[in-house]
């Protein structure tokens, strides 16, 4: 089936470390989106890909770092300096070649920093 | 610049209700798409539709209907005859025409639906 994964479903983590989420589609979609989710808040962009080996920051990129090596690949790096990482993250991708579509998320990621 | 205001934060229905999510929207672009997803308490945004800046017929699938106007810069999607499974977060979202033109989410309306 095709679809986007994202794992682990729920990821805890010691202060001062870096983790690392994992994001994978197999829809052939050219852009790929990293979002952050807040308790009762609304979705914030944190990095996007528009094409294999480029990314763009979104509104909240720093303590981030992405890459994208492949197209169905484009994991997302929380690093130590993040000072609030706890939280729900997803991932979406968007099939850009033929005009404007709809983005398709994963499941999320839920991160707690412990 | 590009904003979605969703300006109902929470709304409670009793089952079997019809309730309107309302949407309102502000851009530039004289072309654009907005869309609705649905967030359930797993987590996972579903889509719901997209519709196309030039095109303002309103929408009906099953119970779900959208009301375009463009006039009024408005977005608003009504669930007729609720259902505790329709109990959900939904986003109201905009973009510009061109491809690398980034969706812009609103805060999203917490719907519950009660037994």
């Amino acid at each position: 089936d095709g679809g986007i994964t994202q794992s682990p479903k729920y990821l805890f983590r010691k202060e001062g470390q870096n983790v690392t989420l994992s994001c994978e589609q197999n829809l052939n979609h050219d852009a790929m989106y990293w979002y952050r989710q807040d308790p009762g808040q609304g979705l914030r962009l944190i990095y996007y890909s528009q094409i294999v080996n480029d990314f763009q920051k979104g509104d909240i990129a720093e303590g981030y770092s992405v890459s994208r090596e492949k197209k169905e690949s484009f994991p997302l790096t929380v690093t130590s300096a993040q000072k609030n990482p706890t939280a729900f993250y997803l991932c979406a991708s968007r099939r850009t070649a033929s005009g404007v579509n709809e983005q398709f998320f994963g499941p999320g990621t839920r991160l707690t920093v412990l | 610049a590009q904003k979605v205001t969703q300006a109902q934060t929470e709304i409670s229905v009793v089952e079997k209700e019809d309730v309107t999510l309302d949407c309102v929207y502000e851009t530039r672009d004289t072309t654009y798409y907005l869309f609705w997803y649905k967030q359930p308490p797993s987590g996972e945004l579903v889509f719901l539709i997209r519709r196309n800046s030039f095109d303002e017929q309103n929408e009906i699938s099953g119970r779900y209907s959208w009301n375009f106007q463009k006039s009024t810069s408005s977005f608003n999607f009504t669930i007729t005859a609720s259902q505790v499974v329709d109990s959900a977060v939904y986003f109201c979202a905009l973009s510009g025409r061109r491809r690398d033109d980034k969706i812009i989410f609103g805060k999203g309306t917490r719907l519950h639906i009660l037994p």
